[in-house]
């Protein structure tokens, strides 16, 4: 079964410092997509970056980058710099590479908590 | 600012009811898809919609329904409503082709009493 596991419900992270989100996923597909998105308490789920399992190079957007280890089906979040505005929760989801070629259902984890401080 | 909108933002129903929940995609967005959010955990997929027909639902019972437009706006109907139905509700929107991204709204937040 598709799974994504975010092991730590919350962090911590000083202002301008880097920080390191975890996430592994299971599945058995050879084909899927992993995302990250971050959810302010406003409730909106902003779209941060994406990995696809071919991608030979890690993604980079500005400040955010994935570690993706695909051995070890891991796909960590670095945010590095980080700014007041960083604090919100973060998700980490796979898109389920089953069904049709329209289905987007997106799978994720319980989210990491990070508040960043001044 | 992604270009999809929820409405309403808050709501508040009794057991038993029902409800209906609005959201209005991007134009050229056909795909869209719903997420119940329960407090403190990741958002679990309900159905999605592509050109006006259902094409993939999670695991939650037939009370839970819905409909596409053809002008991108969709709605989400729960009917019989239960306390654990409380919770945000995401409307994504993401294009047929092209793009990898889905692009949430703000989300309905549901209380039932």
């Amino acid at each position: 079964a598709q799974k994504i596991t975010q092991t730590q419900p919350g962090m911590f992270v000083q202002e301008k410092e880097a920080v390191t989100l975890d996430c592994t996923y299971d599945t058995s597909d050879q084909s899927y997509g992993l995302f990250w998105y971050k959810q302010p308490s406003s409730g909106e789920m902003i779209f941060l970056i994406y990995q696809g399992s071919y991608d030979e190079q890690n993604a980079t957007e500005g400040r955010y980058s994935l570690n993706f280890q695909k051995a070890r089906k891991s796909a960590n979040l670095v945010i590095s710099a980080s700014q007041l505005g960083d604090s919100a929760m973060y998700f980490c989801a796979m898109r389920d590479p089953r069904g049709s070629s329209n289905t987007g259902k997106l799978i994720f984890g319980q989210g990491t908590t990070l508040q960043v401080k001044p | 600012e992604t270009g999809v909108t929820q409405s309403p933002t808050h709501l508040i129903k009794t057991r038993g009811q029902q409800v209906t929940l609005r959201c209005s995609s991007q134009s050229g967005h056909n795909t869209v898809s719903w997420y119940q959010q329960a407090l403190g955990q990741g958002p679990q997929f309900i159905f999605q919609y592509y050109r006006e027909e259902e094409n993939g639902r999670g695991n939650f019972p037939p009370r839970f329904s819905g409909l596409q437009f053809p002008n991108y706006s969709s709605e989400l109907n729960v009917n019989a409503l239960e306390l654990d139905d409380s919770a945000l509700y995401l409307c994504a929107s993401r294009p047929n082709r092209g793009g990898t991204e889905a692009f949430f709204g703000q989300g309905t937040r549901l209380t039932v009493v």
